[in-house]
Formats: structure tokens, C-alpha cells, sequence
């Protein structure tokens, strides 16, 4: 079935380091990728978002880029801020897949920015 | 604002408790769902209703009941429930199944 890895955290950067946490996921269709975030105490967010290979997302200084070839969908951003703490959470839909129905998280990434 | 409210936000209650928590969608969405957020556990995708009709039931225990009355209101009643159902319960909504999902805050529950 259709599944999403990532990266093991908790990640520490110091503020304004560069930040990847990788992400890669199986899927049997042509799934949509999705990163979201969460703050302490709140909801999960959609932070940014790709629909088709070679797409590239970005919102908030954050980017990642839909690479079909090695199923992967990393998040990046140039330079941190303490207020970029959260945990953030890669996900796929599939409509033509097993997840039909279904947007599917990964375990989550916990980041920690420290000034 | 994400147009998802949840309510209560926090909500303790004992073990042979009656209580419901309140999922409400201003998006004009058509699908809702049910998660189960438990510290150092990944997400748990628990129901999911579709144009008001149920199409997920993740082996739930059934002391979890939830109700959708129509598209913009998703309900989760509880009762006897057990210390280890302590968690974040989120709600979320989307434009349809397999879109991407908006989320609301949150309800903290705490069973004692």
C-alpha cells in the first residue's frame, strides 16, 4: 500500500542555519505531496503542496520539489527562525491508488530552532 | 483562521463519563474526518464521512460513536472510555476525498 517515510527527529538548529528533512513515499498511482506543519497546542497546517512531478511548492520560505524519479519530496528553507519550531508532517493523497480515500501521514518530524 | 472550529478545546472527564466532542467546517467541504493524535505515536486516521456518509471506520473501539448530521458539523460522542484514549483529537475537512485536508485546533481529552 501506499506509505510515507521521513527523516527521525528531533532536529535542533541554531537560528538562521538551512534545514532539509527529507521525505519519501511509496504509492501505487500518481499521488498529490503535501507538507504540513504544527505548532504547540495547535492543528496540523498545509504549509505547501505539489500536484504532479518536477512541481515545486513553496510557501513561507519553505520549499520542496516533487521528484518522481526518486520518490521524494524534501523540505527545505535558507534560514531558520526560532518561530519555524513545530513538527512537520509530509503526506500523499492517491486517487487512483489504495489511499483513495485517504490523505496518508508521515510518522512527523519534530524541529527545534534555538536563537 | 482555518475555517475548522473545534469545541471544547480541553475536556477532562472519568472513565463512566457521557460526552461529545464538536467538529464544524465553514469551507463548504464535503468531507470530514476523525484523527487520533497520541504523544510519540504517528497520526491514527479514525473515521472518515463523505457527503454525510461514512466511508472509514479504522477499527475504532466502539466506545467512539461519530455522527454527521450534515456536511459542515462531524460530532464524536464518547462514553466509558479508558485512560489510554487520552490524546489531541483533530477534526479535519476537505474539498473532497484524497484533496488536501484543513484541520481545526484540536480537542486535548484527558481521561482520569
Amino acid at each position: 500500500g501506499d506509505s510515507v517515510t521521513q527523516m527521525e527527529g528531533p532536529v535542533t538548529l541554531s537560528e538562521e542555519a538551512f534545514l532539509t528533512i527529507n521525505c519519501t513515499y511509496t504509492a501505487t498511482g500518481y499521488p498529490s505531496l503535501f507538507w504540513y506543519v504544527q505548532y504547540p497546542g495547535e492543528g496540523l497546517q498545509l504549509l505547501l503542496k505539489a500536484t504532479k512531478a518536477d512541481d515545486k511548492g513553496s510557501n513561507k520560505g519553505f520549499e520542496a520539489t516533487y521528484r518522481k524519479e526518486t520518490t521524494s519530496f524534501h523540505l527545505e528553507k535558507g534560514s531558520v527562525q526560532v518561530s519555524d519550531s513545530a513538527v512537520y508532517f509530509c503526506a500523499l493523497s492517491d486517487p487512483f491508488g489504495t489511499s483513495y480515500d485517504k490523505v496518508i501521514f508521515g510518522p512527523g518530524t519534530s524541529l527545534s530552532v534555538i536563537p | 483562521e482555518t475555517g475548522v472550529t473545534q469545541t471544547p478545546r480541553h475536556l477532562v472527564m472519568g472513565m463512566t463519563n457521557k460526552k461529545s466532542l464538536k467538529c464544524e467546517q465553514h469551507l463548504g467541504h464535503n468531507a470530514m474526518y476523525w484523527y487520533k493524535q497520541s504523544a510519540k505515536k504517528p497520526l491514527e486516521l479514525m473515521f472518515v464521512y463523505s457527503l454525510e456518509e461514512r466511508v472509514e471506520n479504522n477499527s475504532v473501539p466502539s466506545r467512539f460513536s461519530p455522527e454527521c448530521p450534515n456536511s459542515s458539523h462531524l460530532f464524536l460522542h464518547l462514553h466509558t472510555l479508558q485512560p489510554e484514549d487520552s490524546a489531541l483529537y483533530l477534526c479535519a475537512s476537505s474539498q473532497d476525498l484524497s484533496y488536501e485536508q484543513y484541520f481545526g485546533p484540536g480537542t486535548r481529552l484527558t481521561v482520569t
